[in-house]
């Protein structure tokens, strides 16, 4: 069966250092990956997607950015956290050119930027 | 563009009484729908799906959504509401054109259960 991981769970960070939060799917191949990006009543907001290894697509034009080295691997970085950053971050993966399926989702990273 | 639209953020309903979540979507191609479940603190979990089949889906822990071209509307139901059923609720529509498997999310819905 196939498994999303994302770490760490909670982080604390000050202004201005680097940010880093990893996701790995296990079980399943070439998977789309995304990035969401959960603030306090205000849903979800897609931040990345990508189709394929070093396949980035950005939707919302921001402090941070993503990457895929491997397949099953999506990495959210940044280098200079801003306050705004704060919030929920979510990973997750659905199964390739299927629009019509379902996505998976990590457990989450709560990211509190001070 | 697709968009969904919840209303009403906050939801409050008693013990046994009907779960009614409101999602209204914008698509100019017919569309995916879905309902997720998110828990304090955690991922966001499927309750059920639309994907042009049956119009009345059925999903997990007895919710159940109808899917009304109409009405652009796919609102959650459950006859009778339990206290697990606190939690917050996101409506979402897929973008079937690209196959991205996009996900775009109303707002979310907050859930008390009345005891």
């Amino acid at each position: 069966s196939q498994t999303i991981h994302q770490w760490p769970a909670t982080l604390v960070q000050p202004v201005g250092s680097p940010l880093s939060l990893e996701c790995t799917v296990e079980g399943t191949s070439n998977p789309n990956l995304y990035w969401y990006r959960q603030a306090a009543g205000r849903g979800l907001q897609l931040l990345f997607y990508s189709v394929g290894i070093g396949q980035i697509s950005s939707e919302v034009p921001q402090n941070l950015s993503a990457s895929r080295p491997q397949d099953r691997q999506f990495i959210l970085s940044s280098k200079k956290l801003l306050l705004s950053d704060s919030g929920f971050y979510l990973c997750a993966w659905t199964k390739t050119g299927q629009g019509r399926t379902e996505a998976f989702f990590g457990q989450g990273t709560r990211l509190t930027v001070v | 563009a697709q968009s969904v639209t919840q209303l009403g953020s906050h939801v409050s309903v008693s013990e046994g009484a009907l779960v009614l979540l409101r999602c209204n979507y914008s698509s100019s191609v017919p569309p995916y729908l879905f309902w997720y479940v998110q828990y304090p603190n955690q991922g966001l979990q499927l309750l059920l799906k639309y994907t042009s089949a049956a119009t009345l889906v059925k999903g997990i822990n007895g919710f159940e959504a109808e899917f009304k071209k109409s009405e652009t509307s796919f609102h959650l139901t459950k006859p009778s509401a339990h206290m697990s059923d606190a939690a917050e609720y996101f409506c979402a529509v897929s973008t079937p054109l690209h196959n991205t498997g996009k996900l775009i999310f109303g707002q979310g819905t907050t859930l008390q259960v009345k005891p």
